[in-house]
């Protein structure tokens, strides 16, 4: 079965310092990926998507990600954190099947910034 | 562009009332996903329809039922509400065939007392 593991409940990082979010996937064939941000109470905000192609992805707010494979992951990464980035990230898989397409989440990784 | 319409934005209900919560895809998308996420929890996805007719089922209660129309819009029917109903409930909608892709909307925040 599809599956999305965020091995990371909560990170905390100084205001300006670079970010990798980490994201591990379980699929059998190539995988859609996604990454959406929400604050607390808010919807859901897509960041950016891999459905294939070029395995680095650029994204809003200056966020990107990378597919790999051989490692069945899709880490998020931002060279410079702003205070405003501090929010919940869902990675997530889209699993094509039957019973049709679905959103499969991952639990969540809970981003703290500190000044 | 058009975005997912989700209404209401927010809802309070006592225990074993019922609710109905409404989802308006976006134009020309003829699927409709619902999905619940619990305080501190990752969306769980309860039920989808293509074309009026239910497409998968996940983690749905008993309790609740859904429903897609004519105009491809969705209800989603609770009853007996129970205090840990109370969640965010999103819609998201997609064009089947085209884009793999969801879109969401901003969710229906259901607080039960």
């Amino acid at each position: 079965a599809q599956s999305v593991t965020q091995p990371d409940i909560h990170i905390t990082v100084s205001e300006g310092a670079s970010l990798e979010l980490r994201c591990n996937y379980s699929y059998g064939a190539t995988p859609y990926l996604f990454w959406y941000v929400q604050s607390p109470g808010q919807g859901l905000q897509l960041l950016l998507k891999y459905f294939s192609g070029d395995t680095l992805v650029q994204g809003i707010k200056g966020f990107e990600a990378e597919f790999k494979r051989s490692q069945s992951s899709f880490n998020l990464r931002k060279p410079s954190v702003h205070w405003s980035d501090a929010a919940e990230y869902f990675c997530a898989v889209g699993a094509p099947g039957t019973g049709g397409f679905k959103t499969i989440f991952g639990a969540g990784t809970r981003l703290f910034v500190k000044a | 562009a058009a975005g997912v319409i989700q209404s209401p934005r927010h809802l309070i209900k006592e225990k074993r009332e019922t609710a109905t919560l409404k989802c308006y895809p976006i134009p020309r998308h003829d699927t409709v996903y619902w999905y619940q996420q619990g305080p501190g929890q990752d969306p769980q996805f309860l039920i989808s329809f293509y074309e009026k007719m239910q497409s998968d089922k996940g983690s749905i209660p008993d309790r609740f039922s859904a429903q897609q129309f004519s105009d491809y819009h969705s209800e989603l029917n609770m009853s007996s509400l129970e205090l840990g109903d109370s969640a965010l409930y999103f819609c998201a909608s997609r064009e089947e065939g085209q884009v793999n892709e969801q879109f969401f909307g901003p969710g229906t925040r259901l607080t039960v007392l």
